[in-house]
Order: structure tokens, then sequence, then C-alpha cells
């Protein structure tokens, strides 16, 4: 079985500070990481995914994240966020990727980013 | 290209109705899923579907059912509406189970 905790329910920052949103999770087996963004009333966006190579993943509007295998983290990172950044942030675990096994992901319970004037 | 597109917006029900939440994706992607999200709770999911004619149990999937005749759509039904069923249901598709893209919502409320 897989699990997904996002550490902070609530972010609240100021225009062009840093912010580090982060998530830590549990599986048996390999693992594929995944960050959703959802606008208000929208459906979700990928920002980025982990599947294999670098650890360090670069995603849409400035956003990346850090694969820690040993500290089973998937944390992600914006040196300078904007009041547009402003959306619940989802980390994701994907159990397995293949043709015809399947794959489900495990979503987080969310992080509302609040980047404030 | 539409991408996947859900059908109602929002819709209210009174226990014991029965509703079809239409689901379609004009991407050719084999994968499609179902989930709903409550407030703080992060999605769940519901059924998903490996391609036409195969669909599977997700994490919640007591009074829901599905089926996937076609590549493009995908239906999700309740039977016997309750107010647990209350929620916003997103419709998602993938490619060999990479990237979901997910579909703008439907916002239920059971009465």
């Amino acid at each position: 079985a897989q699990s997904v905790t996002q550490l902070d329910s609530q972010v609240p920052v100021f225009e062009e500070a840093p912010v580090e949103l982060r998530c830590n999770y549990s599986s048996s087996v390999s693992v594929y990481l995944f960050w959703y963004v959802q606008y208000p009333n929208q459906g979700l966006q990928l920002l980025l995914k982990y599947l294999s190579g670098s650890t360090l993943v670069k995603g849409i509007n400035g956003f990346e994240a850090e694969f820690n295998k040993s500290q089973t983290s998937f944390h992600l990172r914006k040196p300078s966020v904007h009041i547009s950044d402003t959306a619940e942030y989802f980390c994701a675990v994907s159990d397995l990727v293949g043709e015809t096994s399947g794959s489900r992901l495990t979503f987080g319970e969310g992080t509302q980013l609040t980047v404030n004037p | 290209n539409a991408g996947v597109t859900q059908t109602p917006k929002f819709r209210i029900l009174k226990i014991g109705q029965s509703m079809t939440l239409q689901c379609t994706q004009d991407m050719n992607h084999n994968y499609m899923y179902w989930y709903r999200q409550d407030p703080g709770m992060g999605l769940k999911l519901i059924y998903y579907s490996v391609g036409a004619g195969i669909t599977d149990k997700g994490e919640v999937p007591n009074g829901y059912n599905v089926s996937r005749s076609t590549t493009e759509d995908f239906p999700l039904r309740l039977e016997l509406a309750a107010p647990s069923q209350t929620s916003v249901y997103f419709c998602a598709s993938s490619y060999r189970g990479l990237e979901q893209f997910f579909g703008p919502g439907t916002r239920l409320t059971v009465l």
C-alpha cells in the first residue's frame, strides 16, 4: 500500500518570497511522484513529475522538486512566488506505470498556498 | 482539441434519485479515472479503466458504477443518491498511465 502525507495544510507567504511545500510518501515498490496544482473552481493541472533519472525535477511556472529516496520525500519549491501562484497543491504517488497493469495515483490531502501582497 | 470534458458542471439531487455523470476525452487515451474530492481530503479514486470493456474498483467504489464501452467515454452512475455522495467529481485520462489530464469537475449536492 502507498500513502502520501503533505505536512502543511496551509502555507501563507508574501509575494516574491521563497516557498517550500513538503511531501512525504510511503510505498513498498518503486515510485513515481507528481505535483499537481488546482486553481479555484478548476480541475488539476500537472506541475511536474519524477519517473526516473535526475532527482531534481523542474516543472512549469518556475517550480521544482527534489526526490529524496532516503528521506522518502518530494518537496516542492519556488524561489520567488507571485500572487498568481495562490492555489491548492497536491502531491501524488503512482504505484505502477505500465501499459497493461494500470496506474493509480494516491493523493495527499493538499496544501493551500496563499501569496499575499 | 477539448481534452477531458465533463457534464453537467453542477447538479442538485434528492436522496434516492439516480444520475449519470458524463466524461469524454478526445486524446485517444486508454486509461480513464473517476475521483471524488472532499474538503481537506484530497482526491479519492472511485473507479478506473485501462481500456474499453475493462474497469476496476478504486479506493471508494461503494454507491457507484461505471462502464467503458468506447475509448472516449467513461460515465459514472449513481443509483441511489445519498448525502455522503455530495462532493466534487473529477474525471481524468492518461496515456500509458503517466501524466493524468483532468476535466473541470462536476459539483454534486445531494439533499
